[in-house]
């Protein structure tokens, strides 16, 4: 069966401090991982990785793919408040059908 | 250009009944992806539209129903409601580009409570 597993399930962090998500999955046929920020309803698009070893980057937001390993993490340095959100890893097939993680609940504390 | 847009914004309905659910694709996309986010869970697929037709179908029963119409927007019904149907329903548009999709853009959701 399909399934993509993220941890941590809930972390909480100080302002400033740099936090490591995890997203594994097993999934038949890869084609791309994604991960999303969802702070009240819609998923906001953050990267798509569909190559390993490649950073992607996006200001203090960073991911990286490991196919080999079937993993992806996603940093975020010096934490604002602003970052509190839950973030999703979604691993989507040729079909562009999407499986998600049940996402990490992210708390920044002032 | 106009994102994703859902409606309605939220919906209580009496178990069951029926509902039906809206989603406009954003502009230029021709896919449109379904999923059920119960709370604290991450959204699970429904199904998917493609061309007028259901391509893809996840674990749902066939209370789970759907349509696409020429200009791509879709519909989700629920037949039948059971208070477990109570969450947030997405919509995701994305564009089938040489055989392959391109990164979903997600609507607000329409939120379903069933009492």
């Amino acid at each position: 069966e399909d399934k993509v597993v993220q941890s941590p399930l809930s972390l909480v962090v100080h302002e400033g401090d740099t936090v490591t998500l995890n997203c594994s999955y097993e999934v038949t046929n890869f084609r791309s991982l994604l991960w999303y920020k969802q702070e009240k309803k819609a998923p906001t698009f953050l990267f798509m990785l569909t190559s390993s070893g490649i950073e992607k980057k996006s200001g203090r937001l960073s991911s990286i793919l490991d196919k080999k390993e079937l993993f992806s993490i996603l940093n975020i340095t010096a934490t604002q408040t602003g970052d509190s959100a839950i973030y999703l890893c979604a691993v989507v097939n040729p079909g562009n059908q999407f499986y998600f993680g049940t996402g990490t609940s992210l708390t920044v504390i002032p | 250009d106009a994102g994703v847009t859902q409606s309605p914004t939220h919906l209580i309905k009496t178990r069951g009944q029926q509902v039906t659910l809206r989603c406009s694709p954003k502009s230029g996309h021709d896919t449109v992806s379904w999923y059920q986010q119960a709370l604290g869970q991450g959204p699970q697929f429904i199904f998917q539209y493609y061309e007028e037709e259901e391509r893809q179908r996840g674990n749902f029963p066939d209370r789970f129903s759907g349509h696409q119409f020429p200009n791509y927007s879709s519909e989700l019904n629920v037949n039948a409601l059971l208070l477990g149907d109570s969450a947030l329903y997405l919509c995701a548009s994305s564009l089938v580009v040489s055989g392959f999709g391109t990164e979903a853009f997600f609507g607000q959701g329409t939120r379903l409570t069933v009492v």
